[in-house]
């Protein structure tokens, strides 16, 4: 069955460190891969995606996240973290055969805590 | 409105009692999707709806759980004899187009659920 890992459960940082967060599917085809984030007592929102093209993809607020397809691997990356960045984050994946329309399996999630 | 729109945002529930969630999307989206969300775990897909049509409901655990959306907007997922593993956040999105495997996901704040 398809899965999406995502590898570290809760990451603790300073502000200005260098961020990566994990995430592996178990699929060799084609897929569209996201990254969504949950701030404290907000609902999801969209960090930033991939479906074609450049494998280096830049979202909001400095996020960006490498498609590495012979790793099966799109990693999240932030060369410099706030505060503001502590929140929850999760990978989702579409897998080709999901329908026509944007089913996503989730990761279980990362929590990153960012210390002033 | 401006955003997806969940109620009530807590829910308790005796165990063996119906509970009916309810979901509001963002007005003009047409697909429409609903996940369960467990403790420490990311969302997992249970149904979704093309307009009035539920065109998937693969991820429903049990016969238990009834999904519908008669005009086309609103939603509402019923959960019959509630059983302590139904406790989740259980969380609605919308998005825009009839079918895209890319398309960005509105996600609502969540009814968290707990059955005692």
């Amino acid at each position: 069955a398809q899965s999406v890992s995502q590898h570290n459960h809760h990451v603790i940082l300073s502000e200005a460190a260098s961020l990566e967060l994990g995430c592996n599917y178990s699929y060799g085809g084609t897929v569209n891969l996201f990254w969504y984030v949950q701030y404290p007592g907000q609902h999801l929102q969209l960090l930033l995606k991939y479906f074609s093209g450049d494998p280096l993809v830049k979202g909001i607020k400095g996020f960006e996240a490498e498609f590495i397809k012979s790793k099966f691997s799109f990693n999240l990356r932030k060369p410099s973290v706030q505060w503001s960045d502590t929140a929850e984050y999760f990978c989702a994946v579409n897998f080709p055969f999901s329908g026509g329309y944007n089913k996503l399996i989730f990761g279980a999630g990362t929590r990153l805590a960012v210390h002033p | 409105g401006a955003g997806v729109s969940q109620s009530p945002r807590y829910k308790v529930a005796k165990r063996g009692q119906d509970v009916a969630l309810r979901c509001d999307p963002i007005s003009g989206h047409v697909s429409l999707f609903w996940y369960q969300q467990a403790l420490g775990q990311g969302p997992e897909f249970l149904t979704y709806f093309q307009n009035e049509a539920q065109l998937d409901k693969s991820g429903l655990p049990s016969d238990r759980f009834f999904a519908e959306r008669p005009e086309g907007s609103v939603s509402t997922l019923k959960i019959q004899r509630t059983q302590q593993e139904d406790s989740a956040v259980y969380l609605c999105a919308s998005s825009l187009t009839t079918s895209s495997t890319n398309e960005k996901l509105f996600f609502g704040s969540g009814t968290q659920l707990s059955v005692l």
